[in-house]
C-alpha cells in the first residue's frame, strides 16, 4: 500500500515564478492536508481538501496561493509570484475520513527554494 | 489564536533511560491528539495517537492524555540513539471553521547519547 506521494522533491524557483506542488494521498484516503514548515518553526496548516472541494483554507494566504484537489489526479498547491520568504517545507497529508479517530499520514515533503 | 506548547529543548538522555515528552494545548474542544517524530531533513512519522484520558502503550513508547489539564505526554522507554529526533506533538482542531486539521507544536529535540 504505497503511502502518501508527493512531487517533486526539491524545487527550486526564482522570484517572481509559479511554483506547483502535488501530492497524492494514500490508496483509501480522499481527504488531503496541505501544512508548511519554515525554517527552525514549527508545522502550520495551510488548506484542507477534499475531492473537487475546499473545506477549509484558514491558514493560506490570501494571495499568491491556492489549492485545489480534482475528481482525477493529485491535488495541487500553487502559488504564485513566489518570494524569497515563500521558502520552506511543504508537507501534505491524508486521511481517510476526517473524523476524529482518523491518523493523518505525511508525505515526504517538497522542498521548495526561491532565489 | 489555539496553540500547542512544547518544551524546545535539547532534551538529552543517556542510553537506555526514559525520556519524559510534554506538552500542553488551549484547545478545550480538542479531542485527539498525536506524537510524530521527525528526523532532520524528513517528514513527519506518526508515532502514537491517544483520544481518552489516561495512558495508551505501544511497544516502548506510552502516551498519557489528562483533558482537565490539557495536557498530552509522551514516555520513551530504553531509549536508543536511533530516537534522537524532534518529536513534535499535535492536536486536531476542533472549532469554529477549523476541524480536521493538526495543530503543531514547535518540536522537543531529543538526543539520546550512547
Amino acid at each position: 500500500n504505497a503511502g502518501v506521494m508527493q512531487n517533486p522533491r526539491h524545487l527550486v524557483r526564482r522570484r517572481g515564478q509559479e511554483a506547483r506542488l502535488r501530492c497524492s494521498p494514500m490508496k483509501g484516503h480522499s481527504h488531503v492536508y496541505w501544512y508548511r514548515q519554515l525554517p527552525e518553526e514549527g508545522l502550520k496548516f495551510m488548506v484542507y481538501l477534499q475531492k473537487e472541494n475546499i473545506i477549509d483554507e484558514s491558514g493560506m494566504p490570501k494571495e499568491r496561493f491556492s489549492a485545489e484537489f480534482p475528481k482525477e489526479g493529485p491535488s495541487i498547491l500553487r502559488i504564485q509570484q513566489v518570494v524569497r520568504g515563500d521558502s520552506a517545507a511543504y508537507f501534505c497529508a491524508s486521511s481517510p475520513q476526517p473524523d476524529n479517530s482518523y491518523e493523518q499520514y505525511f508525505g515526504p515533503g517538497t522542498r521548495l527554494t526561491v532565489t | 489564536q489555539k496553540e500547542v506548547e512544547q518544551n524546545s529543548g535539547p532534551l538529552s538522555v543517556p542510553e537506555g533511560a526514559i525520556a519524559s515528552l510534554n506538552c500542553t494545548y488551549s484547545d478545550r474542544g480538542s479531542q485527539s491528539f498525536f506524537w510524530y517524530r521527525q528526523y532532520s531533513g524528513k517528514s513527519p512519522e506518526l508515532i502514537m495517537s491517544i483520544y481518552s484520558n489516561g495512558d495508551k502503550e505501544d511497544g516502548r513508547f506510552t502516551a498519557q492524555l489528562n483533558k482537565a489539564s490539557q495536557y498530552v505526554s509522551l514516555l520513551i522507554r530504553d531509549s536508543q540513539p536511533s530516537d534522537s529526533a524532534t518529536y513534535l506533538c499535535a492536536a486536531r482542531a476542533n472549532y469554529g471553521g477549523s476541524q480536521g486539521n493538526l495543530i503543531f507544536g514547535k518540536g522537543t529535540k531529543l538526543s539520546v547519547k550512547p
